[in-house]
């Protein structure tokens, strides 16, 4: 199984910053990475796939880079919206292995 | 634009079978595989299986013995079966085909 292990588990910005959340696998995932945006009471939704390729309608102040085992997610310039719950997702070999999520990075108002 | 809907029963009791079904709308089951993933109360998702729409399954070792997720390919919907639940099986139950299509999940509390 293929542990993701993000960091930090919470950030404490204000709006208007950037920054930069980090997230780790266990053995190389290639380039299957995903990060997903969670908001309170709602569904997750996709931001970034393969490990750099922003979802339709996703802001250009979202990007992502890496491969192998090292992943970062960038937000320049924070927006109110923005704060919220961020999870990296792997599916390297699915399906023949399960895919697994990353324990999440909570984007806070300082 | 294909979406996808939770349905079933919000409280269960201890011991009994949690059943949820995912109703597909807007395109076909067939050719894709569908997920089930969890959200207990102020977690993190958790995987709880996948099954291919021809009926193939995977599920979380954690939860394998517990689990069968079935499809109905004339209904275009899938279902996913916990049995003898317990408080920590209390959760929002998203039907998903991750990364990127999700339902709205539904929250399904354990509880006499």
């Amino acid at each position: 199984e293929i542990v993701l292990t993000q960091s930090p588990a919470t950030l404490s910005v204000s709006a208007g910053e950037s920054l930069t959340l980090s997230c780790r696998a266990s053995q190389s995932v290639g380039r299957a990475l995903h990060w997903l945006q969670q908001k309170p009471g709602q569904a997750p939704r996709l931001l970034i796939y393969g490990a750099s390729t922003r979802a339709t309608g996703i802001p250009a102040r979202f990007s992502a880079s890496g491969s192998g085992t090292e992943f970062t997610l960038n937000i320049s310039s924070l927006q109110s919206e923005d704060f919220a719950v961020y999870y990296c997702q792997q599916d390297n070999d699915w399906p023949l292995s399960a895919y697994s999520f990353g324990q999440g990075t909570k984007v806070e108002s300082k | 634009q294909v979406q996808l809907q939770e349905s079933g029963p919000g409280l269960v009791k201890p011991s009994e079978t949690l059943s949820l079904t995912c109703t597909v709308s807007g395109g076909s089951i067939s050719n894709y595989y569908w997920s089930w993933i969890r959200q207990r109360p102020g977690k993190g998702l958790e995987w709880v299986g996948y099954l291919y729409y021809s009926g193939n399954t995977n599920y979380n070792p954690s939860l394998k013995s517990r689990v069968t997720i079935s499809a109905d390919t004339s209904k275009n919907q899938f279902s996913l079966k916990l049995t003898s639940v317990t408080a920590a099986d209390t959760a929002v139950y998203y039907c998903a085909r991750p990364p990127d299509l999700w339902g709205r999940g539904t929250l399904v509390t354990v509880s006499s």
